[in-house]
């Protein structure tokens, strides 16, 4: 079983929708959680960073942490035709600059005009 | 402020050879990490520089070695390739509070 699992997708949903993503994991040591937007053939751009548990809202976006449950979510609003891309979750156990992050294989979001 | 750059872009290899690519950190970043990332799977981690010190590494054989260089740019060096060994490369940054910003990479193909 991998650490992190993450649906791989294709997500295809039409503009202006709202779109969920998710990703579970087993290592309860994880105590850091980002999201991650990855474009084709570019690197990942961090979208959000959280620590434990909760919400954190960003503009259109949203990461939510459920550390009892072992899943986190990455909610977009208003989806665009620009959000089409890769979208990675990555974990970590410690905070600060030494941090080894985790990732999901990533989940394919295309939003269609 | 300049973000993390990486060189070359792409380039090809056979297999047996050695390659070396180079990644300049975004400044008042004094941590480097290397992740493998290969096609249709997340980055996985190679090791992580600090101080110029390799400070952890991931599941990756000694044939896989890294230096970090005084102005905190680094080197991420791979001998004897393997096919296997064709992926992106991509080398992050973090300043003390931990968020990891990501170069653009360098693809990487083994012949």
């Amino acid at each position: 079983q991998k650490e992190v699992e993450q649906d791989p997708g294709p997500l295809s949903v039409p503009e202006g929708a709202i779109v969920s993503l998710n990703c579970t994991y087993s290592n309860s040591a994880f105590q850091y959680f980002m999201w991650y937007r990855q474009y084709s053939r570019k690197g990942p751009e961090l979208l959000m960073y959280t620590y434990s548990s909760g919400n954190k809202e960003d503009g259109r976006f949203t990461a939510q942490v459920d550390k009892s449950s072992k899943y986190i979510s990455l909610f977009i609003r208003d989806s665009q035709p620009s959000d089409s891309a890769t979208y990675l979750c990555a974990m970590s156990e410690n905070g600060g600059a030494t941090n080894k992050l985790i990732f999901g294989t990533g989940t394919l979001l295309a939003v269609q005009p | 402020e300049t973000g993390v750059t990486q060189s070359p872009t792409h380039l090809i290899k056979t297999r047996g050879q050695q390659v070396t690519l180079r990644c300049s950190s975004q400044s008042g970043h004094n941590t480097v990490s290397w992740y493998q990332q290969a096609l249709g799977q997340g980055p996985q981690f190679i090791f992580q520089y600090y101080r110029e010190e390799e400070n952890g590494r991931g599941n990756f054989p000694p044939r896989f070695s890294g230096l970090q260089f005084p102005n905190y740019s680094s080197e991420l060096n791979v001998n004897a390739l393997e096919l296997d060994d064709s992926a992106l490369y991509l080398c992050a940054s973090s300043p003390y509070s931990g968020e990891q910003y990501f170069g653009p990479g360098t693809r990487l193909t083994v012949t």
